[in-house]
C-alpha cells in the first residue's frame, strides 16, 4: 500500500465549477501535510499547507481529519490557470522533514 | 529568497556514461538538501538526503554507488549518475532546506534521457 494515496484523475471541469480531491495517508506518524502544484515538466510548487482545523486561501480550502488520516482540497470558481497536478504531501517529524508524495490528480479546467 | 537552481535542465546521453547534475541554493544556505527523482505520471520518490559536510542517507532501493551524491558546500550539492541505462531516463528533482527550517525549496528539475 502507498503511503499517501490520491485518485489520479482525470478531472476535466469547466470554468468556474467546484472541484475537491481527497487524499489518505497510512503513516499515522506523520506530522505535516501540504498540497503542492506541479504543472507539466516543471517542479512542484507549495499551494498551501493543511491543518486540522482548515484553512482557506482565495478560493483554496484544505481540510485534515487526523482520525481518518484523510485530507482534501477544494478549488471554488476554478479557472483554466488551475489547471495542473495537484500533489498531497506527508511529512515525517524530525529535522530532516522528509516530504512523501502522492502520485498526484490531474485536473484539467475547460473554457 | 529561497530561490534554487539546477543545471542541466536537460540533457541526453548515451548509455555507459556518467552525467552530473548540480543544485543550488542562489540566496540561502541550504545545510539539507534532496534529491527526488519521478517517472511520467508518478510521484516524486525521495532517493536520499544530504547533509552538507557529511554522507547522504540514501532511501532503500537507490544503490549508492550509481548515484552518487556530494554535498560539500552550503549552497551546492551535486547528483552524478554513474554508467548511465536507458531506464535511468526520468527527472530528477533537488530541494533545499534551511538550517532549522523544515520548508522544502525545489529547483527545477532535469530531464535526463539515456539513449
Amino acid at each position: 500500500r502507498k503511503e499517501v494515496e490520491q485518485d489520479p484523475g482525470p478531472f476535466n471541469v469547466p470554468e468556474g465549477a467546484t472541484v475537491a480531491f481527497n487524499c489518505t495517508y497510512s503513516n499515522s506518524a506523520s506530522q505535516s501535510f501540504f498540497w503542492y502544484r506541479q504543472d507539466c515538466r516543471k517542479e512542484p510548487k507549495l499551494l498551501m499547507s493543511v491543518y486540522s482545523s482548515g484553512n482557506e486561501d482565495g478560493r483554496f480550502t484544505a481540510q485534515l481529519n487526523r482520525a481518518s488520516q484523510y485530507i482534501s482540497l477544494l478549488i471554488r470558481d476554478s479557472k483554466l490557470s488551475d489547471s495542473a497536478t495537484y500533489l498531497c504531501v506527508a511529512s515525517s517529524s524530525g529535522s530532516a522533514r522528509q516530504l512523501t508524495f502522492g502520485s498526484g490528480t490531474q485536473l484539467t479546467v475547460l473554457p | 529568497g529561497a530561490v534554487v537552481s539546477q543545471h542541466p535542465s536537460w540533457v541526453i546521453c548515451k548509455s555507459g556514461t556518467s552525467v552530473k547534475i548540480e543544485c543550488r541554493s542562489l540566496d540561502f544556505q541550504a545545510t539539507t538538501m534532496f534529491w527526488y527523482r519521478q517517472f511520467p505520471k508518478q510521484s516524486l520518490m525521495l532517493m536520499a538526503t544530504s547533509n552538507e559536510g557529511s554522507k547522504a542517507t540514501y532511501e532503500q532501493g537507490v544503490e549508492k554507488d550509481k548515484f552518487l551524491i556530494n554535498h560539500a558546500s552550503l549552497t551546492l550539492s551535486t547528483l552524478t549518475v554513474t554508467s548511465a541505462h536507458p531506464e535511468d531516463s526520468s527527472f530528477y528533482i533537488c530541494s533545499a532546506s534551511r538550517r532549522g527550517g523544515y520548508e522544502q525549496y525545489f529547483g527545477p528539475g532535469t530531464r535526463l534521457t539515456v539513449t
